[in-house]
């Protein structure tokens, strides 16, 4: 069974400060899509990054960039300079092929002023 | 560009009553995905449809949920009779493809409805 760990439930940061959210998962499969979302308090569900798992370089994305380690199946999330707006819900979302989108149960990051 | 769009945008009925929620794709997109958001369950695929036609509903919860698509702009999800346990909010997503051959589809959500059911 495919199976995604989000290990933080809850993280608090201070505001500027770089902020890393881990993610592993679980796939036998050797080709998939890594996906990121962001989910604000006002509950619209937004595309933030993606990765594919042969891509020979990190995905960049502004102040997002993926930490993409594949042996070890983890595709941690590393935003930049954080900013109040980055106060959210963040979900890891892989998906292997022949599948949909497999959905971790996301952690919730509150950047302090 | 116009995103993905749902209708109603809150919605509050009683047990028994009929429900139905809309959903207007990104024009081109050929898939279109139904999700449910709960804090106990997360987010849960419910079905979705490529080129019209639905692929997996597997998610669906019980028969008292159907979800349609009779043209690339427009779908419903109905929910018939409502209880009090499908209170929730239900996203609508869109993506240009989700075969397996599966490239970069991202998907696009709307808003959401947020479904309660008294």
């Amino acid at each position: 069974a495919q199976k995604i760990t989000q290990t933080q439930p809850g993280m608090f940061v201070q505001e500027k400060e770089a902020v890393t959210l881990d993610c592993t998962y679980d796939t036998s499969d050797p080709s998939y899509g890594l996906f990121w979302y962001k989910q604000p308090s006002s509950g619209e569900m937004i595309f933030l990054i993606y990765q594919g798992s042969y891509d020979q370089q990190n995905a960049t994305e502004g102040r997002y960039s993926l930490n993409f380690q594949k042996a070890r199946k983890s595709a941690n999330l590393v935003i930049s300079a954080s900013q109040l707006g980055d106060s959210a819900m963040y979900f890891c979302a892989p998906r292997p092929s022949n599948y949909q989108l497999i959905w971790g149960a996301g952690t919730k990051l509150i950047i302090k002023p | 560009d116009a995103g993905v769009i749902q209708s109603p945008r809150h919605e509050v009925t009683e047990m028994g009553q009929e429900v139905t929620l809309r959903c207007k794709p990104i024009s081109g997109h050929n898939s279109l995905f139904w999700y449910r958001q709960t804090m106990m369950r997360g987010l849960e695929l419910l079905i979705y449809f490529n080129n019209n036609v639905p692929i997996d509903d597997s998610g669906m919860p019980e028969d008292r949920f159907s979800a349609k698509m009779p043209n690339a702009s427009f779908s419903t999800l109905k929910i018939q009779p409502s209880e009090p346990r499908d209170s929730a909010v239900y996203f609508c997503a869109s993506s240009l493809t989700s075969g397996p051959e599966w490239g970069t589809d991202t998907q696009y959500f709307g808003p959401g409805t947020r479904l309660t059911v008294l």
